[in-house]
């Protein structure tokens, strides 16, 4: 069955440009996540979307970063006027939230942001 | 605020080695600890999920143990395999807050030598 997919595989920008990061989650599952991995930072959580609720943004970490998603299924995350400390590898994540306690995340390949 | 800690960073073993990888975390509320492996350049592939109800998940020749009182996880990988060479993440999902974000560690980095 489709895991979690991403595209681009890898995006190169100059500093200024925006960019769009596209994640299609597993079909059903109701909860998707963004991260970011930066070198020497490890995981970080940007934003979680679960089902019709408003998002939680509380790890996005400026207003240049946005995200959403559209008919409960594919999600943006759109970076504008992109600096050099973005460039990282942004994932995707989905599980479906039945049960707290057992609902898995399941990652997509990720894309990898340069920033010249 | 949840931190995961992973130490060591990085290890090297020789094949065929049993090895045990570590995982604390400071909040013990939590709904569930999963493990990842990370290959270079690739997203992340879920190991074993442990729920907060549980101490221990089995799935070939890894087994993770959960010790939630005292904050801490084990992924015990027997019989360690070249093919075994990646970086191991755990990550737990708290209880606090609306969100189930996960909370990673920064990842044990394994070479296992033929």
């Amino acid at each position: 069955g489709a895991g979690v997919s991403q595209s681009p595989s890898n995006k190169v920008t100059e500093k200024g440009k925006d960019v769009e990061l596209r994640c299609d989650p597993i079909s059903g599952h109701t909860a998707l996540y963004w991260y970011r991995q930066s070198l020497g930072q490890g995981l970080e959580f940007l934003i979680y979307f679960q089902g019709n609720s408003a998002p939680d943004k509380s790890g996005l970490p400026s207003d240049r970063f946005s995200a959403e998603r559209t008919g409960g299924s594919v999600s943006t995350l759109t970076i504008q006027r992109t600096q050099q400390e973005d460039s990282a590898v942004y994932l995707c994540a989905s599980s479906s939230v039945r049960d707290r306690g057992r609902s898995e995340q399941f990652f997509g390949p990720g894309t990898r942001l340069t920033v010249l | 605020k949840q931190e995961v800690t992973q130490i060591p960073a990085a290890l090297s073993v020789p094949e065929g080695e049993n090895l045990v990888l570590n995982c604390s975390f400071t909040d013990s509320a939590i709904y569930n600890l999963q493990w990842f492996r990370q290959d270079p350049g690739k997203g992340l592939t879920s190991l074993l999920l442990i729920q907060s109800s549980q101490r221990e998940q089995t799935s070939g020749r890894l087994n993770a143990s959960l010790d939630k009182s005292s904050g801490r996880s084990t992924l015990y990988i027997a019989a360690s395999q070249p093919g075994d060479s990646a970086t191991y993440l755990c990550a737990v999902k708290g209880m606090t807050g609306a969100n189930s974000k996960l909370t990673f560690g920064k990842g044990i980095t394994l070479s296992v030598r033929p």
